[in-house]
């Protein structure tokens, strides 16, 4: 079965900083990869995802990932920060097979002003 | 709104009670599915139905019955839950389980079990 493991429990960052979210993931082939966000009192919304093709992939709220087979990772990057971002973001994995999402435990990333 | 729409959106009950959590996608979607999201934990997938028929039940206690009258809506019915039920829930729903465009997620139903 497929895992995610999210290294980073909590994240602070200035805003205006960059941000980077680690996500590695145990699967024996390749995977669909996600990135959820979830705000207070929120659901979880996609940020963005990936299947195929390019490594490199856009998502909204002017998020990037970057898949690399050889690390197992799917980390998630945003070169400035906005104090919105503030939020709990969680990495998923699934596979062709079965379709399921397996989630990480999720990284809080709080930014001060 | 997300297209997903959970109530109550939060829930105190006795271990004693009986209560039902309600979700409404409009989206279209085929496939619902509820997830439990406790404090510091991943979340757990309890069940899934694809087409109004439960396809997987990840081992959730029977305390826990989960009710798909049609492919719009999901209910959650509880019944002597006990304190560590406490969490929120998480309904989801997809189109035939394609991962494609991922799950939309409801906004959750805070459950305090006292």
């Amino acid at each position: 079965a497929q895992s995610v493991t999210q290294p980073d429990i909590h994240i602070t960052v200035s805003e205006g900083a960059s941000l980077e979210l680690r996500c590695n993931y145990s699967y024996g082939a390749t995977p669909y990869l996600f990135w959820y966000v979830q705000s207070p009192g929120q659901g979880l919304q996609l940020l963005l995802k990936y299947f195929s093709g390019d490594t490199l992939v856009q998502g909204i709220k002017g998020f990037e990932a970057e898949f690399k087979r050889s690390q197992s990772s799917f980390n998630l990057r945003k070169p400035s920060v906005h104090w919105s971002d503030a939020a709990e973001y969680f990495c998923a994995v699934a596979t062709a097979i079965d379709y399921k999402l397996s989630f990480g435990a999720g990284t809080t990333v709080t930014v001060r002003a | 709104e997300t297209g997903v729409t959970q109530t109550p959106r939060h829930l105190v009950m006795g271990m004693t009670n009986k209560k039902s959590l309600k979700c409404e996608q409009h989206l279209g979607h085929n496939a619902m599915y509820w997830y439990k999201q406790s404090a510091k934990k991943p979340l757990e997938l309890m069940f899934v139905y694809s087409l109004e028929e439960r396809v997987e039940n990840n081992s959730v206690p029977s305390r826990f019955s989960p009710e798909c009258p049609n492919s719009s809506h999901l209910f959650l019915h509880l019944h002597t839950l006990q304190p560590e039920d406490s969490a929120l829930y998480l309904c989801a729903s997809s189109q035939d389980r394609n991962l494609r465009d991922g799950y939309t997620f409801g906004s959750g139903t805070r459950l305090t079990v006292v």
